[in-house]
């Protein structure tokens, strides 16, 4: 099985600063039709989780340009270039590419200084 | 737009079984490969199980695998999840999730429910 894992566990944050979650996978997720099958999703307090970024680094329909996705193979990186309060919450990477099973990160707690 | 309600859960008993149910609106639900993936309290998500568009290919977590089974109604657009044998930490969120794909060889989760809250304790 894959093994995902995030850093740091949690991570506190001046308004207007960024922020940088890493993820890393215990081998390569490029699948053989050359795309990589990593995803990121935010889940704020007390909400379900909602998918920000998918394939290294496309971003959702309605995702505010301030998160960024970036990578290859092993090591992926989601950015928040200027955190804003409404940003708080847990941040999980999920490949997708090994599977069963799909595999998840163990979660990055994102809150504000 | 995508919506996916659950419902079904509740206090159970160890040993004892549970049916969950996703309820989907807003897409074609017969264009998508369907998962289940749980949140015990406090903790992180982890991957229960995932059936094809057509329900005949199903894949299992080894944590529920013999216990647990996935289905799907297309004719209702509804998605199952049976739990039998429940064990105290079973106790999670279940949340039901779509998948881009219809199934095959990658996974690509986009849209989850709410969630439906499963405790098992006696």
């Amino acid at each position: 099985d894959v093994v995902m894992t995030q850093s740091p566990l949690s991570l506190s944050v001046t308004l207007g600063q960024p922020a940088s979650i890493s993820c890393r996978s215990s081998q390569s997720l490029v699948y053989s039709d050359g795309s990589t099958y990593l995803t990121w999703f935010q889940q704020r307090p007390g909400q379900s989780p909602r998918r920000l970024i998918y394939k290294v680094s496309n971003r959702d329909s309605g995702v505010p340009d301030r998160f960024s996705g970036s990578g290859s193979g092993t090591d992926f990186t989601l950015k928040i270039s200027r955190v804003e309060a409404e940003d708080v919450g847990v941040y999980y990477c999920m490949q997708g590419t090994h599977w069963p099973p799909p595999s998840f990160g163990g979660g990055t707690k994102v809150e504000i200084k | 737009q995508v919506q996916l309600v659950e419902s079904g859960g509740g206090v159970v008993q160890p040993g004892r079984s549970l049916r969950l149910s996703c309820a989907a609106s807003g897409f074609t639900f017969t264009s998508h490969a369907m998962h289940w993936v749980r949140q015990a309290p406090g903790k992180g998500l982890e991957w229960v199980a995932l059936t094809w568009f057509d329900g005949k290919k199903k894949y299992y977590a080894d944590s529920v695998k013999g216990r647990f089974t996935i289905s799907r109604d297309n004719s209702k657009d509804t998605l199952y999840l049976q739990m039998d044998s429940l064990r105290a930490e079973d106790t999670a969120v279940y949340y039901c999730a779509r998948d881009f794909n219809y199934g095959g060889v990658i996974v690509e989760v986009d849209y989850w429910g709410q969630g439906t809250l499963v405790t098992v304790s006696s």
